[in-house]
């Protein structure tokens, strides 16, 4: 089992370009969710995809867009790059459940390292 | 909003136990997550506490108070390899997808 893998590893773009991630999740998962982190802080939750749809978001523009394929990987978009899109990219899969008491795990994959120039 | 608090950074000695605390305040809460992520790689999974009380995991255990909005963390026996960064986070409903992450606490341990 190759768990959440993520390409590329690390990117560079200049500001006003735009930038393709992807995302395969681990085997047997069916839901992805893509964060955001920034140097010294916590993740920040961009979006989640179950069944081929945006299921949830965060507080995120319009520029991050996202698509997931019937093979349950999933691409992260971003439009018109910011200095401040600088950071690493996670995501991360689980198997979605909504028994309150239980919970799957969520694994995450390594990362994309995106510079914004 | 969403607010979670832990603090920024903490020392303790190689052997000795430590408590990382956690408070937060949310709109919505299901669970509380903990993560451990080493520099440039990505969290791994700790622990996960929806009922108050104690978890217990080996060398790890995970305490939550949802009428205080408070957990902490408590590592025993520290190895040097605990040295990382140690991430609460507040998931606000059944899916685990929807977490909020505190800013982290980054823990050195030293010889």
């Amino acid at each position: 089992d190759a768990g959440v893998t993520q390409s590329p590893t690390h990117l560079i773009k200049t500001r006003g370009q735009q930038v393709t991630l992807r995302c395969s999740p681990k085997s047997g998962h069916d839901t992805v969710s893509w964060y955001q982190q920034a140097l010294g802080q916590g993740p920040q939750f961009i979006f989640q995809y179950y069944e081929e749809e945006e299921r949830q978001r965060g507080n995120f523009p319009d520029r991050f867009s996202g698509h997931q394929f019937p093979n349950y990987s999933s691409e992260l978009n971003v439009n018109a790059l910011l200095l401040g899109d600088s950071a690493l990219y996670l995501c991360a899969s689980t198997l979605l459940t909504r028994d309150r008491l239980s919970y799957n795990e969520q694994f995450f994959g390594p990362g994309t390292r995106l510079t914004v120039l | 909003g969403q607010n979670i608090d832990q603090p920024t950074e903490m020392t303790a000695t190689e052997g000795a136990i430590v408590q990382i605390n956690c408070t937060y305040q949310t709109s919505g809460f299901n669970g509380l997550f903990w993560y451990q992520q080493h520099a440039g790689e990505a969290p791994t999974f700790l622990s996960y506490n929806v009922l108050d009380g104690l978890e217990e995991k080996g060398r790890f255990s995970s305490f939550l108070s949802r009428s205080k909005g408070y957990s902490y963390l408590l590592l025993k026996e520290l190895q040097m390899k605990d040295s990382a960064s140690y991430l609460c986070a507040v998931s606000l409903n059944t899916n685990a997808g929807k977490s909020t992450f505190g800013d982290g606490t980054t823990l050195t341990v030293k010889p």
